[in-house]
């Protein structure tokens, strides 16, 4: 089935700093992949729709100059977190579609941010 | 917001059915109805999906009432594994770069 890899699976920076976290469709080309945000306890939040060569879409609320978003090929996307502060400490999973089976979408392990 | 509305938390024995209820009332022609869940620390998982037929797969079965506007999951044998967030999602079935914007989720608690 259709995989999405994420990395790194977990990273630990000082408050300042920046980071960047991969997506990986590992067997199927993904146009579109989508990034979310979950605070503990708490649901997943739509961060951004992520477009091959071209923008991505951000949702109402989320800095597009604090979240970087690069989908440069049909198989990578990846999230920047620009100088990063504790409280950007967060679970961060993207997924993506592979366009079989009705459209399911896959989803990475996630990755964990810790801003000290 | 999100398109469907669950239950915060349900319990369940272990070994018993798990029956998770959704509601989708604005449900559109197109959209399947999805199924994820999310153990702790975890990217969710698919579960299962239907448009308007009961399916059944090796994980779970998941009722469809005929007007669509509600579901049910069904795990037939629940096990402690099976402790986690479970999401009821509708999406488009076609469109890829349709997104998914999720609800609070059911926490499934199964009891030893």
């Amino acid at each position: 089935g259709a995989v999405v890899s994420q990395h790194p699976s977990w990273v630990i920076c000082k408050s300042g700093t920046s980071v960047k976290i991969e997506c990986r469709s590992l067997d199927f080309q993904a146009t579109t992949m989508f990034w979310y945000r979950q605070f503990p306890k708490q649901s997943l939040m739509l961060m951004a729709t992520s477009n091959e060569g071209s923008k991505a879409t951000y949702e109402q609320g989320v800095e597009k100059d604090k979240f970087l978003i690069n989908h440069a090929s049909l198989t990578l996307s990846t999230l920047t977190v620009t100088s990063a502060h504790p409280e950007d400490s967060s679970f961060y999973i993207c997924s993506a579609s592979s366009g079989t089976g009705a459209n399911v979408l896959t989803f990475g392990a996630g990755s964990r941010l810790t801003v000290l | 917001d999100a398109k469907t509305t669950q239950p915060p938390s349900m319990d369940c024995a272990e070994g018993r059915a798990a029956n998770l209820p959704c509601n989708h009332s604005t449900i559109s022609g197109n959209e399947y109805v999805y199924w994820y869940r999310q153990i702790h620390s975890q990217g969710p998982q698919y579960i299962i999906h239907g448009l308007k037929n009961n399916e059944t797969n090796e994980m779970a079965s998941l009722i469809i009432t005929e007007d669509r506007k509600s579901s049910t999951l069904i795990l037939p044998h629940a096990t402690l594994r099976d402790t986690a967030v479970y999401y009821c999602i509708v999406r488009s079935g076609m469109n890829r770069d349709d997104k998914i914007i999720f609800g609070k989720g059911t926490r499934l608690h199964i009891l030893p």
